[in-house]
Formats: C-alpha cells, structure tokens, sequence
C-alpha cells in the first residue's frame, strides 16, 4: 500500500464546474501538506501550501487538511479551461525542503 | 530567464549505454533534488544534496549517481541503462521561507532507453 493514495482519474469537467480533488495519507507524521499543479510536458509548480490541519484559500483554490482522518482536499471553484492539468498532492514529515512523498496525481479536463 | 533547467530535454538511447542529465538552478539555493516521474504519473524522490553534500539516497540502484560540482548544479549520471529506466527526471530545487517553502522544479528530461 503506498503512503499516499490518489484517485487517478480523469476527471472531466465543463467549465465554471466546482472540482474536489483528494489525496487519502498513512503516515501520521505527515504535517505539511501541498498540492501541485502540472501542466503536459512541464514540470510540478506548487500551487497551495497548507501547514497541519486546516483550510486555506487562495483566489478561486481551496485546500482542506483533515489530520484525524489522514484526508487533504483540493477544491476549485469556476473551473477554466486553463485548470486542466494534473493535479499532485504532496506531503511531509518535516517541511517541504525534505522528502515529499507524492500521490500519483489527478488529470483534470475542463471542457470549455 | 529559467530559474530551474535541465538539459538534455530528451534522450534517446539503448540499453547498456551510459548517459548524463544537467541541472542547473540559478536561485541562489542550497539544496537540489533529483525526482524520477514513471509512465502512470508517480513523481519519487531519487536523491538530495544541500551545498553540494548528499542528504538523501532513497532506494536507488548504484548505476545512477549523482554529482554536484557545485551548489548551483546537480548532474545524474546513469550507467548501463536498462529498459525500466525509462522515465521523466525531474530536478528540483529548494527555497523561500516558512509556509512558502517550496520545491521549484526544472522542465524535465524524457529518457527513453530502446
């Protein structure tokens, strides 16, 4: 079993959709946790960063860190075009300057 | 101007070869990363240097090695590449402070072993 499980998808969407993306974890050392975003051919580029349990939001993202139930959450309100990618969550014991252990990502397609 | 970069983009060879990959940062940060991503997407973490030392080596085989001349660069060298070795590598680098401490990644370099 891998320390992070995500669904793979596809996830196809129309456009102004609201998008959950989720990551399940079993390492509860795990305090740092991120969501990358990565376009086709390019490489990962954070797009949100949460410490420890919480929400955090940013423009039209929104991430939830549940700790208790090892579950982290990445949500997008009107979703573009421009949102398709893949969608990596990554998490840390100690930080993201050390030994991110990536979930397999979530391709989103948003059709215009 | 590109902040994380890798070179070659490609690489076609065969098995048995021996190939190098270049990265070079120019943000001023200590600490790199090599990352192998397979076909299914699955990003892992191969190694890690912090000013030019080795501060992580995850279960890799001894035919890739990496060197960092300097903290600026970070190589991986592999030797008598074999078919499963065929991936995208990524090299990251480490900076910014507190909840905006990030990996920045390079463009990546699609090996293809034949």
């Amino acid at each position: 079993q891998k320390e992070v499980e995500q669904d793979p998808g596809p996830l196809s969407v129309p456009e102004g959709a609201i998008v959950s993306l989720n990551c399940t974890y079993s390492n509860s050392a795990f305090q740092y946790f991120m969501w990358y975003r990565q376009y086709s051919r390019k490489g990962p580029e954070l797009l949100m960063y949460t410490y420890s349990s919480g929400n955090k939001e940013d423009g039209r993202f929104t991430a939830q860190v549940d700790k208790s139930s090892k579950y982290i959450s990445l949500f997008i309100r009107d979703s573009q075009p421009s949102d398709s990618a893949t969608y990596l969550c990554a998490m840390s014991a100690s930080g993201a300057t050390n030994k991110l252990i990536f979930g397999t990502g979530t391709l989103l397609a948003v059709q215009p | 101007d590109t902040a994380v970069s890798q070179t070659p983009k490609y690489l076609v060879t065969q098995m048995g070869n021996d190939k190098s990959i270049k990265c070079e940062q120019n943000l001023g940060h200590d600490t790199m990363y090599w990352y192998k991503q397979d076909s299914k997407k699955f990003l892992k973490i191969m190694f890690s240097y912090n000013n030019k030392e080795l501060i992580i080596n995850e279960t890799v085989p001894n035919r890739f090695s990496p060197k960092s001349p300097d903290k600026a660069h970070l190589n991986l060298h592999i030797n008598s590449l074999e078919l499963g070795d065929s991936a995208v590598y990524f090299c990251a680098s480490r900076g910014g402070w507190g909840t905006r401490e990030t990996q920045y990644f390079g463009p990546g370099t699609r090996l293809l072993v034949l």
